[in-house]
């Protein structure tokens, strides 16, 4: 089945400093999603891409879609302590546009 | 968030017991989904459902079965619990979001089960 790699795992930041996270397929993806989860909570939806090449931010939150559409990534500026949680992407199911796969995760620490 | 709610919240059980956990929304939504989520796996989906009494096998669908007699409900259910099947388990429906009306999944709170 689709399946989507999602690095790194855990990152540590200082609060303040810049955040990345990346989403990598071996296949073309229709579209991308992008969820967050605070420690304790469920996932929030973000965001999705769908354009070859396509950018959109939300406030320090920048997203993209690579030109082949087969990576993302997940950009925060100036992290805070608010941006803390596990950031997910998720694909659709090959041949079912209802059904997600996600990525496994990248879980951030914002140290004070 | 859409009004998903899950019971129960908490659940420690035995061995080859039988247990149910249940999704209710408040959406109307036709698509529900049971996941799992445990540390370095992400969100398995375990089974999903399409409309009342049509479901389907998810990716991790073995020693589970669902069922979904009313479009608000959708049940889970162990049928012999394992140690295995310790995990946090979340429920979603699928709506839609923001002005272009992107098939979103809204999640509830989350079971967490521990099999003893």
């Amino acid at each position: 089945g689709q399946q989507v790699m999602q690095i790194p795992q855990y990152q540590h930041v200082q609060e303040g400093e810049d955040f990345t996270t990346y989403c990598n397929s071996s296949t073309t993806l229709s579209n991308i999603q992008w969820y967050k989860q605070r420690p304790g909570g469920h996932p929030v939806f973000l965001i999705q891409l769908v354009k070859s090449g396509e950018v959109k931010k939300q406030k320090r939150l920048t997203f993209q879609f690579g030109e082949a559409k087969k990576n993302s990534s997940l950009h925060i500026t100036a992290t805070q302590t608010t941006d803390v949680g596990t950031y997910f992407c998720a694909v659709p199911i090959s041949g079912s546009a209802r059904q997600l796969t996600f990525g496994s995760g990248t879980q951030l620490t914002v140290l004070p | 968030d859409a009004g998903i709610t899950q019971s129960p919240r908490h659940k420690v059980t035995e061995t080859g017991t039988p247990v149910t956990l249940r999704c209710h929304q408040t959406e109307n939504h036709r698509y529900m989904y049971w996941y799992r989520q445990d540390p370095g796996h992400g969100l398995r989906l375990i089974h999903y459902s399409y409309g009342v009494k049509d479901t389907d096998k998810g990716e991790v669908s073995d020693g589970y079965s669902v069922s979904r007699s009313k479009t608000e409900d959708f049940l889970l259910t162990l049928e012999s619990a394992t140690s295995s099947q310790t995990s946090v388990y979340f429920c979603a429906s699928l709506g839609t979001s923001g002005t272009g009306g992107t098939d979103t999944q809204y999640f509830g709170p989350g079971t967490r089960l521990t099999v003893l």
